[in-house]
């Protein structure tokens, strides 16, 4: 079955870029979602389609997909980015999801 | 906007049926892929399944044995229920829509704890 590799944590400076990473076999040919989750609440889509984002979601958040890895890149980190972060995908009509990444801003 | 909203015991029994219904307002339920994302304390994400608004169904091999789910388009709800449950079914339980353009899911309902003890 299709799996998703993500780092456990990652940390970034305020107001500094952060890169949470998504490995997948191929990932690069599949339409790539990013989810933050907050503490007690559910998770809200940030990017769809590897790069494009949500209405609401600010410009801050960008995300790449290319080969082996999909990467979810937030500039200008704020305190209010700080949670949980899952990339997600279809396989042969099944949802897998990333197992997390925990972004810590410093 | 579209908004899902969780219902059902907090608290079942083990080897008893857990049933949970997601109600869609401000919307329709119809054209559109229903997912049911479970997640157990401080661990990840897991899919259970989704719905098609006409009944077609798919859900996660490792517990397709025991997850039957239903739509309901009179009412607008969509329901899941798992049989035989342990302790390791305790999770928060979301529903979640499939966006009609992406892939991704674009609306959650807020999600609802369930426990699975005696």
């Amino acid at each position: 079955s299709y799996e998703l590799t993500q780092p456990l944590s990652v940390s970034v400076a305020l107001g500094q870029t952060a890169t949470i990473t998504c490995g997948g076999n191929n990932i690069g040919i599949k339409n790539v979602h990013w989810y933050q989750q907050k503490p007690g609440q559910a998770p809200v889509l940030v990017i769809y389609g590897g790069l494009n984002r949500p209405s609401g979601i600010p410009e801050r958040f960008s995300g790449s997909n290319s080969g082996n890895t999909a990467t979810l890149t937030i500039s200008r980190a704020q305190a209010g980015d700080e949670a949980d972060y899952y990339c997600q995908v279809w396989d042969s009509s099944r949802v897998v999801f990333g197992g997390g990444t925990k972004l810590t801003v410093l | 906007q579209v908004q899902l909203q969780e219902s059902g015991p907090g608290l079942v029994k083990p080897s008893e049926t857990l049933s949970l219904t997601c109600s869609v307002s401000r919307g329709s339920i119809s054209g559109y892929y229903w997912t049911w994302i479970r997640q157990p304390p401080g661990k990840g994400l897991e899919w259970i399944g989704y719905i098609y608004y006409s009944g077609s169904t798919n859900s996660n091999p490792s517990l397709k044995s025991r997850v039957t789910m239903s739509v309901d388009t009179s009412r607008n709800q969509f329901s899941l229920r798992l049989m035989s449950v342990s302790a390791a079914d305790t999770a928060v339980y979301f529903c979640a829509r499939r966006a009609g353009g992406s892939d991704a899911f674009d609306v959650w309902g807020q999600g609802t704890m369930v426990t699975v003890s005696s």
